[in-house]
């Protein structure tokens, strides 16, 4: 069974610019998860879709934005670009559903803001 | 705020030795936990997940969670240097997609 895929691997923006990250769950798994990683904050959850609706959100401004579609893949967006948006963005995939919760992760977006 | 808490370290062990890991958590009503092992430059693998009380093993590693003490830990036998890595504990809210993650404990194992 294919991981989860994320693309692209590494991006460098500007100041003020606008991004799109994408993620491919695991097949068969219907909720996809974002996550932030820093070395000062560590890993923190932005938001949660499961059937192509946001079910769960972290604490982070509107300026982070995402949607699923319906074959579950996942895009995340950030716009007007902060030099504290550099950091390692994750996504993780599940089933979304039963007791166990599992996720996995996928190899992660390096996003450099200038 | 709901936190998860580990030792930063690092943890050094020597190869062969057993180490233990520790985290503590604050939300009460948490049901699953979950052990994530990160290398250098890597993203996060799950090697560990618990939801009831006592011990669960998987070869050489063995979870431990304690839920009246909101405390959970990861036992890693026969250490080797290929364990070295920060080590994430992180609690499943209520069963949602969302993890709360700890800051990660680095462990060194020496050959």
């Amino acid at each position: 069974k294919a991981g989860v895929t994320q693309t692209p691997r590494y991006l460098i923006k500007t100041r003020g610019q606008q991004v799109t990250l994408s993620c491919s769950p695991i097949s068969g798994h219907r909720s996809v998860s974002w996550y932030q990683q820093t070395p000062g904050q560590g890993l923190q959850f932005l938001f949660e879709y499961f059937s192509e609706t946001q079910r769960n959100k972290g604490n982070f401004p509107g300026r982070f934005s995402g949607r699923q579609f319906s074959n579950s893949r996942s895009e995340m967006n950030v716009s007007t670009l902060e030099l504290g948006d550099s950091a390692l963005y994750l996504c993780a995939s599940s089933s979304g559903q039963g007791d166990i919760y599992e996720q996995f992760f996928g190899p992660g977006t390096r996003l450099t803001v200038l | 705020q709901k936190e998860v808490e580990q030792n930063s370290g690092p943890l050094s062990v020597p190869e062969g030795a057993i180490a233990s890991l520790n985290c503590t958590y604050s939300d009460r009503v948490s049901q699953s936990f979950f052990w994530y092992r990160q290398y250098s430059g890597k993203s996060p693998e799950l090697i560990m997940s618990i939801y009831s009380n006592g011990d669960k093993e998987d070869g050489r590693f063995t979870a431990q969670l304690n839920k009246a003490s909101q405390y959970v830990s990861l036992l890693i036998r026969d250490s080797q240097p290929s364990d070295s890595a920060t080590y994430l504990c992180a609690v499943n809210e209520r069963n949602t997609g969302k993890l709360i993650f700890g800051q990660g404990t680095t462990l060194q194992v020496k050959p």
